[in-house]
């Protein structure tokens, strides 16, 4: 156990859509970081949070957007959605430089 | 070209073998983590390195800044260590990083 947690686990929902994607970082971690992995593109980073700040963006699309709370938990939110956007979604905490825990993941399927 | 290329992309041995999977990545970094893919989905952070070796039971990574190249071993291996094994880079940055994933390498071990 990471220490990390997503929920849900698991999502359908339909195309055009919205949904919101929730992570909890280990205690004491103020980085928290998500990531997609689909099937044709593999893992990759699509936004950082430190602290409640975005700190840095990857290829997240206009149609996604994320905040963190001063709970330091933080949302991932999925909107208009397509069927490429099917994937696994992970949040991952760290603190500083330090290495990265993953959370279980959502595994989001659009149908 | 990938800035994180992995080879091999699929790896079958037999219980007991020597594995080595290789990393080679274009861009400075400050570290090099080593991850493991349940079939199940779930991420585990395997090693953060930096330098020279770490060694944790039957797994094994080194990592050579200078050749920017980085080996994952396992000894003895099990069919339990069927996973799929990422390697991922970080940026420099003043308040975490980012990483940029490898492929990954698909390692089935048979009994």
């Amino acid at each position: 156990d990471s220490g990390v947690t997503q929920t849900p686990k698991h999502l359908i929902t339909a195309t055009g859509q919205r949904v919101t994607l929730r992570c909890s970082p280990r205690s004491g971690d103020l980085s928290v970081y998500w990531y997609q992995q689909s099937l044709d593109q593999g893992l990759q980073f699509l936004i950082q949070y430190y602290n409640g700040e975005e700190r840095a963006k990857g290829n997240i699309l206009e149609r996604f957007s994320a905040q963190q709370f001063p709970d330091l938990h933080s949302e991932l939110n999925l909107s208009s959605l397509e069927l490429g956007d099917s994937a696994l979604y992970f949040c991952a905490s760290s603190v500083g430089t330090s290495e990265q825990y993953f959370g279980p993941g959502t595994r989001l399927t659009v149908t | 070209k990938n800035e994180v290329e992995q080879s091999p992309q699929n790896l079958t041995a037999q219980e007991g073998e020597f594995i080595t999977i290789n990393c080679s990545y274009s861009v400075g970094i400050s570290a090099l983590h080593w991850l493991q893919q349940h079939p199940g989905g779930g991420i585990v952070s395997l090693f953060m390195l930096s330098s020279g070796k770490k060694k944790h039971g039957r797994l094994i990574a080194t990592i050579n800044i200078q050749e920017k190249h980085s080996s994952l071993h396992i000894t003895a291996s099990h069919p339990r260590d069927s996973a799929v094994y990422i390697c991922a880079v970080p940026y420099k940055e003043t308040s975490g990083s980012r990483l940029t994933f490898g492929e990954g390498t698909q390692l089935t071990v048979n009994p």
